[in-house]
């Protein structure tokens, strides 16, 4: 069976300083796909950054970064140079390459950045 | 660009009763899902289709029917609402049937169940 685990449940940081959160996952598959997702106070869901499992690279998109460990299936999001507005819930999913295709979601992670 | 319209954005129930849900996308997407949100507990799927009349069971479907009559609609029925529930219902859209692709989410339908 497939699981994305967030352990930290909440996250404080001042602003323009760098946040790390944690995702671990499990899955027998090869093949996958790790995605970060960012929920703001007003509800709303949008698509940050997308680790594909046989990249090596990580990946990085804007201010926001990718810590890609396969070994210890892990794949944290860093975020730099923090501002207010980063202030959101962060939700960790897989996806298999194939069978079931639907998202599997974290718990989240709220983060707050202070000024 | 696109969007996905939820209605209602608030639904209050009885116990007991049968609620719908609504979702429209305009981007039109192949593939749509139901998502559950409770606090503290992430996102659970509950439907998902990945096309017109396709309909396939996430981990958390009982309780619930779906129904994609359109390539742009996909309903979710509470077939008998829960004392006391509290939940937001979300629902989603990718563009095919690729399983990296990304999704694009509605703003949620909040149930409370009195």
């Amino acid at each position: 069976a497939q699981k994305v685990t967030q352990t930290q449940t909440s996250i404080s940081v001042m602003e323009k300083t760098t946040v790390t959160m944690d995702c671990v996952y499990e899955t027998q598959d090869s093949s996958y796909f790790l995605f970060w997702y960012k929920q703001t106070a007003s509800g709303e869901i949008v698509f940050l950054i997308r680790q594909d499992s046989y990249k090596k690279e990580n990946a990085t998109v804007g201010h926001y970064s990718l810590n890609f460990q396969k070994p210890k299936s892990s794949i944290g999001l860093i975020i730099t140079a923090t501002q207010i507005e980063d202030s959101a819930v962060y939700f960790c999913a897989m996806s298999l390459y194939q069978g079931g295709r639907a998202l599997i979601f974290g718990t989240g992670t709220t983060v707050s950045v202070s000024p | 660009g696109g969007i996905i319209t939820q209605t209602p954005k608030f639904l209050i129930g009885q116990e007991g009763q049968k609620l719908t849900l609504k979702c429209q996308q305009n981007f039109n997407h192949d593939t749509m899902y139901w998502y559950r949100q409770d606090s503290g507990k992430g996102l659970r799927l509950i439907y998902y289709s990945i096309t017109e009349n396709d309909l396939q069971k996430g981990d958390l479907s009982e309780g619930y029917d779906a129904s994609r009559e359109k390539k742009s609609s996909f309903s979710l029925t509470v077939t008998s609402a829960q004392k006391n529930e509290m939940a937001v219902f979300l629902c989603a859209s990718s563009p095919g049937t690729i399983s990296n692709e990304r999704l694009f989410f509605g703003h949620g339908t909040k149930l409370s169940v009195l």
